[in-house]
């Protein structure tokens, strides 16, 4: 069985402009959890998304939003782009709400995006 | 809020030996903890969960231990390989502000940096 994927693996975009990031869950998965990555540190949780509604979201300016489909796959979507925004970007997916009982977040091998 | 601390930052081990890696938690009231693995620029592999009510799980030559009350946990890695080098992160669910909006939000340290020398 496939694991998550993510596309694209690498972007470089400018300052300003805006930028879509796409995640397939693994087949089954019905949660799927977006989550940045600056070098060196730990993950930072941006967006939960569960049978397609929003169920939680992290500290993160209105600048990122992201949606999930009726197959279950999502997109990370981040406008008028920042330096800071580079990072890596995670999606996980999990056969429930994330974490909960034996239910492991799987992650995808993520995007990484540059901003210059 | 929570907050959580993995210590020590980096570690370098002759292959071989047997380690401790340590995280530690703020708030007590989790649901879960998770290990993972980190290779350069690639995603996170699950290695282990321990749920709440659960002192310790193990797997091959990993064992996690939780202790909810002190906000502590260990990773044991046994008779290290080089293949191990890697990241290894420890993430908690729950606790404090991970309710109402960040309802599903794992919240994670930042990492051991492991590297098993032949």
């Amino acid at each position: 069985d496939a694991g998550v994927t993510q596309s694209p693996t690498h972007l470089i975009k400018t300052r300003g402009q805006h930028v879509t990031l796409r995640c397939s869950p693994i087949s089954g998965h019905k949660s799927v959890s977006w989550y940045q990555q600056v070098l060196g540190q730990g993950p930072q949780f941006i967006f939960q998304y569960y049978e397609k509604e929003e169920r939680g979201r992290g500290n993160f300016p209105d600048r990122f939003s992201a949606r999930q489909f009726p197959n279950y796959s999502s997109e990370l979507n981040v406008n008028a782009l920042l330096l800071g925004d580079s990072a890596l970007y995670l999606c996980a997916s999990s056969l429930r709400i994330s974490g909960m009982g034996n239910s492991p977040l799987h992650f995808g091998n993520g995007t990484r995006l540059t901003v210059t | 809020k929570q907050e959580v601390t993995q210590i020590p930052a980096a570690l370098s081990v002759p292959e071989g030996e047997n380690l401790v890696l340590n995280c530690s938690f703020t708030d007590s009231a989790i649901y879960n903890l998770q290990w993972f693995r980190q290779d350069p620029g690639k995603g996170l592999t699950s290695l282990l969960l321990i749920q709440s009510s659960q002192r310790e799980q193990t797997s091959g030559r990993l064992n996690a231990s939780l202790d909810k009350s002190s906000g502590r946990s260990t990773l044991y890695i046994a008779a290290s390989q080089p293949g191990d080098s890697a990241t290894y992160l420890c993430a908690v669910k729950g606790g404090e502000g991970a309710g109402g909006t960040s309802y599903g939000k794992l919240t994670f340290g930042q990492g051991t940096i492991l590297t098993v020398h032949p």
